[in-house]
């Protein structure tokens, strides 16, 4: 499983774009990049999965490099809704148990 | 609403009481997981099914009894727990159980252990 490392906390204001970076050194061949958001007090909710380059969909983007050994959350436009943990997983298609981590607490205030 | 249900959303039990959390998945999913998530902790996977088959159990203590009588049902049995053990339990669905798969989570139960 490989391991990733991200920011522990982020400030930003609303309506602006919020990049969190998430590092995976040890990342394998067969590996997706995928991001999870949890608002408190309720489970968490997929927002993108990635394996190269970029990837967008109604929510966020997510980039990519091509050694692919980190990747950006990209969120545009941020809303007060938007404050939540932001979680970064490696994950493959064999069976595998997500690991959650400690996550990226996005605020966004006024 | 994500497709996956739990109940009750609230509970309240003494150590020496018996209750049971129910998670149901209108996915036609054929993974189901219980997680639980302590204040200021992340998530800890408890257990996992495949096709009504337990495939992992994270060293989870024996008082935590789970069942899966088919694909769309999951309980969790919860008998002389600790306090301890008050937390947001969270059960999920994903299509099969591959980690690249999206999960589905329900809204949780949020129990508390007098």
């Amino acid at each position: 499983l490989a391991k990733t490392t991200q920011p522990i906390s982020m400030d930003s204001y609303e309506g602006q774009e919020v990049n969190i970076t998430c590092s995976h050194n040890n990342i394998a061949t067969n590996d997706y990049i995928t991001w999870y958001q949890q608002f408190p007090s309720q489970g968490p909710r997929f927002i993108i999965q990635g394996y190269k380059t970029k990837v967008t969909n109604e929510v966020a983007s997510l980039f990519i490099p091509a050694d692919r050994k980190s990747s950006t959350l990209s969120l545009p436009r941020v809303s007060l809704s938007d404050t939540a943990v932001y979680y970064c997983l490696v994950l493959n298609t064999g069976f595998q148990k997500l690991v959650f981590g400690t996550g990226t607490r996005l605020l966004v205030s006024p | 609403e994500t497709g996956v249900t739990q109940t009750p959303r609230h509970l309240v039990m003494g150590m020496t009481n018996k209750k049971s959390l129910k998670c149901e998945q209108h996915l036609g999913h054929n993974a189901m997981y219980w997680y639980k998530q302590s204040a200021k902790k992340p998530l800890e996977l408890m257990f996992v099914y495949s096709l009504e088959e337990r495939v992992e159990n994270n060293s989870v203590p024996s008082r935590f009894s789970p069942e899966c009588p088919n694909s769309s049902h999951l309980f969790l049995h919860l008998h002389t727990l600790q306090p301890e053990d008050s937390a947001l339990y969270l059960c999920a669905s994903s299509q099969e159980v591959r980690g690249s798969d999206e999960q589905f989570f329900g809204p949780g139960t949020r129990l508390t252990v007098l």
